[in-house]
This record gives C-alpha cells, sequence and structure tokens, in this order.
C-alpha cells in the first residue's frame, strides 16, 4: 500500500492547456509539500501545506495553485501550461521535522 | 544562490569498499541535515539525519558526519553494494516559520562496482 501516491505519473500536454496532479498520503501526516525537479535536477519546494493551511509558498507563478481539500490530500493545479514547466513534480508529506517521504514522482513534459 | 552544495556529481566505487559523499552549506541556521537516496523513475527515499547537536550519526552501514565549524557534512557507506547505487541529495533545515521546507543539494550519482 503506497505511502504517498501521486497520478499521473506521466504527464504530456499542449502549451496553454490547464492540467493537474493529484497527491494522497496514507501516513496520517499534517504537512504535505510540493516539490519541483528541473532540466538541472534542483529539487526545490513549491508549496507546503500544514493541516490544510498554506504555511510556504516559494517564489513560483501564480499559474500554479495547490488545493488541500483535507490533511490527506494535496493537489496541484497548472493554468496556461508553458514550455518552462517541463519538469518532475514531487509530492511529499511529513509528520516530523525535516523527514519528508516523496511519491514517485509526475513527469511533466509541455509540447 | 545554492545553500547546499554536492560538488561531485558523480563517484565510483569498489563493491565492499567504503563510498564517502560530501556535502557543504552556506546558511548557518541550517540545523538539520538529512540524506536522500533516489533511484530512477522513483521519488527520494528517506535515509539518515543529524541534528546539529550532534556530530555523528550512525544507522547501520550508513554513518552521518557533521562538521559545524566547516559546514561541512559527509556520508559514509561501509561496505558498499551494488544495490546502493542511486543518487543521492544532500537536504537540509532551519528552525523557524520554514522549518519544513528541506533546501537540497543537486545530488551525487553513487555508482558501485561489482
Amino acid at each position: 500500500d503506497t505511502a504517498v501516491s501521486q497520478t499521473p505519473k506521466y504527464l504530456v500536454t499542449q502549451m496553454g492547456n490547464d492540467k493537474s496532479i493529484k497527491c494522497e498520503q496514507n501516513l496520517g501526516h499534517d504537512t504535505m509539500y510540493w516539490y519541483k525537479q528541473d532540466s538541472k535536477k534542483f529539487l526545490k519546494i513549491m508549496f507546503s501545506y500544514n493541516n490544510k493551511e498554506l504555511i510556504i509558498n516559494e517564489t513560483v507563478p501564480n499559474r500554479f495553485s495547490p488545493k488541500s481539500p483535507d490533511k490527506a490530500h494535496l493537489n496541484l493545479h497548472i493554468n496556461s501550461l508553458e514550455l518552462g514547466d517541463s519538469a518532475v513534480y514531487f509530492c511529499a508529506s511529513s509528520l516530523t521535522r525535516g523527514e519528508a517521504f516523496f511519491g514517485q514522482g509526475t513527469r511533466l513534459t509541455v509540447v | 544562490d545554492q545553500q547546499v552544495k554536492q560538488n561531485s556529481p558523480s563517484l565510483s566505487v569498489q563493491e565492499g569498499r567504503i563510498s564517502i559523499l560530501n556535502c557543504d552549506y552556506t546558511n548557518s541556521m541550517f540545523d538539520y541535515f538529512l540524506w536522500y537516496k533516489k533511484y530512477p523513475a522513483e521519488g527520494p527515499t528517506f535515509l539518515i539525519s543529524i541534528s546539529s547537536i550532534k556530530d555523528k550519526n550512525e544507522d547501520g552501514r550508513f554513518t552521518v558526519f557533521l562538521n559545524k565549524s566547516a559546514k561541512h557534512l559527509s556520508l559514509h557507506i561501509v561496505p558498499s553494494q551494488p544495490g546502493d547505487s542511486a543518487v543521492y541529495f544532500c537536504a537540509a533545515s532551519a528552525t523557524g516559520a520554514g522549518s519544513y521546507q528541506l533546501t537540497f543539494g543537486k545530488g551525487t550519482k553513487l555508482s558501485v562496482i561489482p
């Protein structure tokens, strides 16, 4: 039973489209995150939610909007996709500080 | 501005020998450090962590050393096994409003040669 699951694993879409990536964790963690791994392989935090409230919102375009319907879910919606949005997006969750559990990643390709 | 640096993009080690992966950081507010391991097409997996109040933490074949004065940490894997071949990420966090946030290095790809 996967601890942090995100769907889809692969997403290919055209520029200008709107897409969503879903994430669910069954670990009972209070905090969930979205990280982005770009072409240079840097893993950078985008958003962090604690008990459904946004606590970190790094400098990302406002085309990216996280939605947390409950503390087990954190979805990422992206409007008007651009070529530069192509990356691998990782969802993660944690209970204690720092030791985050990651999902398998969603490879987004914008063409 | 890279606050966590892993200057070796890759490392090759013979099976059975020691692997030493290095990490440097610049932010003196970092007080908690972690190592993650990542296989292709998978998410990073937590390996081991260390608080700044310690200088060493050991878990089986994995040991992390922290030198606060040098702002340097290292991960030792002894003995190295082929299954250890992966990308290893160093990460750090600071107490405070952003204490849930991890800052990652670029990773070091470890290849353990049978």
